[in-house]
């Protein structure tokens, strides 16, 4: 079946520090494939998104390319900020936009 | 706009107590769906609906029920509870083209003692 694998974590980073996730996806298709992040006590968000191959999401500075060769999802963002601590999903959608989602990868940024 | 709101946000059950968790959105989404986070495995599907009157199962829909009656509002029942069901329930809503943003309550944070 569709399944998701993301690094664990924590990821321990300090302010301004380079980020990178990784993510791989096993699925049958061409799924969507979805960043969403978990602030401490809050419900997912939507951080990001690409529907196809090639297609690059972006928000918040922010990227990830839907990398169809590799079957990946890899989150990047130039320079975090303490502001950025959070649980970071990894997704794709099947039928009926239902989610298959990573473990989630825990992210702490020190000033 | 609220978005998806859960009732109740905490909840401690004894085993074999029953207890029903509300989920309403106010977006008027075809799709609806309730997810169970446990640490380290993710947020896992149990149950879903895509319409008014529908339910489907999910990756893990033992020992749980649902109902649709209004197109706003998704049900979830534990007739039974046991400590295996100790986990934070999430709802979450969706239009149904794809690739489309699903939208999440806040989480009701279940313990079952």
């Amino acid at each position: 079946g569709d399944s998701v694998t993301q690094m664990e974590g924590p990821v321990t980073l300090s302010e301004e520090a380079f980020l990178t996730i990784n993510c791989t996806y096993t699925a049958t298709g061409y799924p969507s494939l979805f960043w969403y992040v978990q602030y401490p006590g809050e419900g997912l968000q939507l951080l990001l998104k690409a529907t196809k191959a090639d297609d690059k999401g972006s928000n918040k500075g922010f990227e990830a390319t839907y990398r169809k060769e590799t079957t990946s999802f890899h989150l990047e963002k130039g320079s975090v900020q303490v502001s950025d601590s959070a649980v970071y999903f990894c997704a794709l959608s099947t039928g009926f936009q239902k989610l298959v989602f990573g473990t989630g990868t825990r992210l702490l940024v020190s000033p | 706009n609220a978005g998806v709101t859960q009732t109740p946000k905490f909840r401690v059950l004894k085993t074999g107590q029953s207890m029903t968790l509300l989920c309403a959105q106010d977006m008027n989404h075809e799709y609806m769906y309730w997810y169970r986070q446990d640490p380290g495995m993710g947020l896992r599907l149990i149950h879903y609906s895509v319409g008014e009157g529908t339910t489907a199962k999910g990756e893990v829909p033992d020992g749980y029920n649902v109902s649709r009656l209004k197109k706003q509002n998704f049900l979830l029942g534990l007739e039974s509870a046991a400590p295996s069901q100790t986990s934070v329930y999430f709802c979450a809503s969706s239009l149904p083209n794809g690739g489309t943003e699903a939208f999440f309550g806040q989480g009701t944070r279940l313990t079952v003692v």
